[in-house]
């Protein structure tokens, strides 16, 4: 069964520091694999995603993901943070199901960025 | 906003009733998605709907069903509510089935509180 881990539940940072948000996957077959953040009382808003191809994914808002497949991880990246990126994160696989698809998602990470 | 569409926002009932939580998808979108997001359970998939017809089931409770109606519009019925049914429920789209490469685009949300 698929499966992803987000270690941590918050992730706190300077701003104008670059920061990390950890994912790690676990598939049979080959990882598709998101990224999405929610702001509070809003929607998931999608991020960006890696299908194939290079593993460095550039994605909305300044954010790129790094697809490393012998570390099966996909942890999100912004060089420089901004406290407007404070929300809360999620990592996805997408695991096929039946004769459709579904998202596995991570239990979040809560990032704070802080002046 | 992703184009996505979900009412009512917030839906307050009591527990043994019934409510239906409707999804418009973005224009042109086929499939339908609908997910639980609550604090113990976390991001859930619940039922994946592609042109009217049902292609992944999730942890979906038998007294919750879906549908998708010929204008690709969604309902989510959930009836004999309890308590533990209260939860932020999503809906999301993509264009097709394409093997679940598509990106969802996910809805606001409906915020069912059970009392």
């Amino acid at each position: 069964a698929q499966s992803v881990a987000q270690p941590e539940d918050q992730v706190n940072v300077a701003e104008g520091n670059p920061l990390t948000v950890k994912c790690t996957y676990s598939v049979s077959g080959n990882p598709y694999l998101f990224w999405y953040v929610q702001y509070p009382n809003r929607g998931l808003q999608f991020l960006l995603k890696y299908i194939t191809g290079d593993n460095l994914v550039k994605g909305s808002y300044g954010f790129e993901a790094e697809f490393n497949k012998s570390q099966t991880s996909f942890h999100l990246k912004k060089p420089s943070a901004l406290v407007s990126d404070s929300a809360l994160y999620f990592c996805a696989v997408r695991a096929k199901t039946g004769g459709g698809n579904k998202l596995t998602f991570g239990t979040g990470t809560q990032l704070k960025v802080e002046l | 906003d992703s184009g996505v569409t979900q009412t009512p926002k917030h839906l307050i009932t009591a527990t043994g009733q019934r409510v239906t939580l409707r999804c418009s998808p973005r224009s042109g979108d086929l499939s339908v998605y609908w997910y639980q997001q609550s604090l113990d359970q976390g991001l859930q998939f619940l039922i994946q709907y592609y042109n009217g017809e049902e292609r992944a089931k999730g942890n979906i409770l038998e007294r919750f069903s879906a549908q998708q109606f010929p204008d690709l519009h969604s309902e989510l019925n959930l009836s004999s509510l309890e308590l533990g049914d209260s939860a932020l429920y999503f809906c999301a789209s993509s264009g097709g089935l394409a093997g679940g490469l598509e990106t969802q685009y996910f809805g606001p949300g409906t915020r069912l509180l059970v009392l």
